[in-house]
């Protein structure tokens, strides 16, 4: 079945440490997507990608980093400069960039220790 | 810039009744896409309906149909004969750029047996 996944489901980070999150697509979609989602609040765009080797940030890219070398994946790493990393984070991906609809994995949740 | 609300953060529902879930936009710009997304407790986000801005009819998907009120810059969803398996968060997004989709601050509903 074609879909996104991401990993983990849940992850821990200590102070001063970077994590890496994956979210993998088999959809043969171009463009992708991270958003956050805080508790309360609607989610919120860090960084997107139209094509391979190319990527662009959202409303919250500080303290987040990116690449996308393969169509299928996507990883998002939270440095340590991210100072509120505690959050939901959902990647999609969607046909291209005039594509109407996201299509989202089931989510990371990523705790501070 | 372009803000999405939702102005019911919760709302409980008997089984079998219809539900109304809120959502105003703003925007400048005349051509958008509103969504709708459900969110279980499982944390995915999954499609539910589309209206584009230059469409004459009011979008309906099954169960779910969306009351578009261009004038009034609202885009409310509707659920008839409401299910066990529809309680969970809803976000109403919109995308005006190419890329981006805007979403709202969510409501919780509960279905009620």
């Amino acid at each position: 079945d074609g879909g996104i996944t991401q990993s983990p489901k849940y992850l821990f980070r200590k102070e001063g440490q970077n994590v890496t999150l994956s979210c993998e697509q088999n959809l043969n979609h171009d463009a992708m997507y991270w958003y956050r989602q805080d508790p309360g609040q609607g989610l919120r765009l860090i960084y997107y990608s139209q094509i391979v080797n190319d990527f662009q940030k959202g409303d919250i890219a500080e303290g987040y980093s990116v690449s996308r070398e393969k169509k299928e994946s996507f990883p998002l790493t939270v440095t340590s400069a991210q100072k509120n990393p505690t959050a939901f984070y959902l990647c999609a991906s969607s046909i291209g960039v005039y594509g109407e609809k996201l299509f989202f994995g089931s989510g990371t949740q990523l705790s501070v220790l | 810039a372009q803000k999405i609300t939702q102005t019911q953060p919760g709302m409980f529902v008997q089984e079998k009744e219809a539900v109304t879930l809120d959502c105003t936009y703003d925007t400048s710009d005349p051509s958008y896409g509103l969504f709708w997304y459900k969110q279980p407790s499982s944390g995915e986000m999954i499609f539910l309906i589309y209206q584009g801005s230059y469409d004459q009819q009011n979008a309906t998907e099954g169960r779910y149909s969306l009351n578009f009120q261009k004038a009034r810059k609202s885009a409310n969803l509707v659920i008839s004969a409401s299910q066990l398996g529809d309680s969970a968060m809803y976000f109403c997004a919109m995308r005006v750029d190419d890329y981006k989709l805007s979403f709202g601050a969510g409501t919780t509903v509960t279905v009620r047996a």
